[in-house]
């Protein structure tokens, strides 16, 4: 199986920061790359996938990297409501769909 | 308006069954794959077992592989998860999700339920 590791596990940022989360896999899986938000007591919102392609109505701040084994979600200006937990997740060698462990973003 | 709602979780004792529904409008059920993923209290997603379009593809992680069934009726655009022999380490929020195809092969899950918590507890 395909193993994913995303960094930071947690990180602190301010209102209007540039944030970048990155993910690692374990082997190539070209651009068949999603990033999801999860807000506490909510599912999971599809934000990019393909690595690179904005899921209708996601806002224009976020934006995503990378091929092969190195991907990153960029957010330009970070806003209140992007507080969350971000997860990575591949689909190049599915099943099994595995998912990065998380990146938890908090204010600063 | 595109929804998925979850219902049958609920706590259990081990070594028991439970079954989920995930019942769908707003979309052609009948023409998607649909997944659940599972999520354990304060932890990450994990992705439980998926099922194609018309029923007769369905594939499963490791850990429920023989314990767990999924399956679906396209007529009552209903999504299921038919789970035996439970353990406490099932413990999680079950999600449905749908999948959307990119680039040939590559999937996503574009649209998610609310989840439903089954607790596995003596």
């Amino acid at each position: 199986d395909i193993q994913m590791t995303q960094s930071p596990s947690s990180l602190s940022a301010a209102v209007g920061d540039r944030v970048t989360i990155t993910c690692r896999t374990s082997q190539n899986i070209y651009d068949y790359l999603n990033w999801y938000q999860q807000k506490p007591g909510q599912a999971p919102k599809l934000l990019i996938y393909a690595a690179s392609t904005l899921q209708r109505g996601v806002p224009s701040r976020f934006s995503g990297s990378g091929s092969g084994r190195d991907f990153t979600l960029t957010i330009s200006s970070l806003q209140p409501e992007d507080f969350a937990t971000y997860f990575c997740q591949q689909s190049y060698s599915a099943p099994p769909h595995t998912f990065g462990q998380g990146t938890k973003l908090e204010i600063k | 308006q595109v929804q998925l709602v979850e219902s049958g979780g609920g706590v259990v004792r081990p070594g028991r069954s439970l079954r989920l529904s995930c019942t769908t409008s707003g979309f052609a059920f009948s023409n998607n794959a649909m997944h659940w993923v599972r999520q354990a209290p304060g932890k990450g997603l994990e992705w439980v077992a998926l099922i194609s379009y018309d029923g007769r593809n369905t594939q499963y992680v490791d850990s429920v592989k023989g314990r767990c069934t999924i399956s679906r009726d396209n007529f009552k655009n209903t999504l299921y998860l038919e789970m035996n022999s439970l353990r406490a380490e099932d413990t999680a929020v079950y999600y449905c999700a749908r999948t959307i195809y990119y680039s040939g092969s590559g999937t996503a899950f574009d649209i998610w339920g609310q989840g439903t918590l089954v607790t596995v507890s003596s």
